[in-house]
């Protein structure tokens, strides 16, 4: 079956302790984007990449790292969590543009930062 | 630079009624506009896409979209609601050369009432 795997699906941590979130997609998909969303604001976009080795910034990058060595995974680093970043967090992929392709989500991983 | 207003946070119908979720848009360049849909615990799904071609797009579940350049607007309708239709809505615009950098209104949470 198609689909982006997140994990874990739920998370909380206290301030400062680093973590990472998993991405996989199975599908080869050259587009791997993460996004935050929070109520009211949507979904806003922290990182994107194009292919393997190419990462460029979204909207809100600051506090995040993310990498992509292989086409299948883009992990979400967070280096010291502060509370400010608990939220729900979409990683999404894609084979080609949104216009000819649409976005593949998975199913989120809530974060919690204490 | 590209944005998205959706009215109303919160929108609640009955069973059967006409759902009508507005959506703004501005945008310097001819825009690509999508809308999203996210059940419960789950990550989003393309419900329909505007790309220059017909102005009214029909998409999954029974539901369409006009786009009206005078109005700027992409208001997403589906003339009889069902139980199955309560989940949140996201509209969303891309430009032309945006490749897949979409941004997302602040989404709409459809309740639908017996």
């Amino acid at each position: 079956e198609a689909q982006v795997t997140q994990n874990p699906r739920y998370l909380i941590t206290v301030t400062g302790k680093k973590l990472t979130v998993t991405c996989s997609q199975n599908m080869n998909h050259e587009y791997m984007s993460w996004y935050r969303q929070d109520p009211g604001l949507g979904l806003r976009q922290i990182y994107y990449s194009m292919n393997v080795e190419v990462t460029d910034k979204g909207d809100v990058p600051e506090g995040y790292k993310v990498s992509r060595k292989e086409k299948r995974n883009f992990p979400l680093i967070l280096e010291s969590p502060s509370p400010n970043q608990t939220s729900l967090y979409f990683c999404a992929s894609s084979t080609g543009t949104a216009v000819n392709s649409p976005l593949h989500f998975g199913n989120g991983t809530r974060l919690t930062v204490t | 630079a590209q944005s998205v207003t959706q009215l109303g946070s919160h929108v609640s119908v009955s069973e059967g009624a006409l759902v009508l979720l507005r959506c703004n848009y501005s945008s310097s360049v001819p825009p690509y506009l999508f809308w999203y849909v996210q059940y419960p615990n789950q990550g989003l799904q393309l419900l329909l896409k505007y790309t220059s071609a017909a102005t009214l797009v029909k998409g999954i579940n029974g539901f369409e979209a006009e786009f009206k350049k005078s109005e700027t607007s992409f208001h997403l309708t589906k003339p009889s609601a069902h139980m199955s239709d309560a989940a949140e809505y996201f509209c969303a615009v891309s430009g032309p050369n945006a490749g897949n950098m979409l941004t997302f209104g602040g989404g709409t949470r459809l309740m639908v009432k017996p």
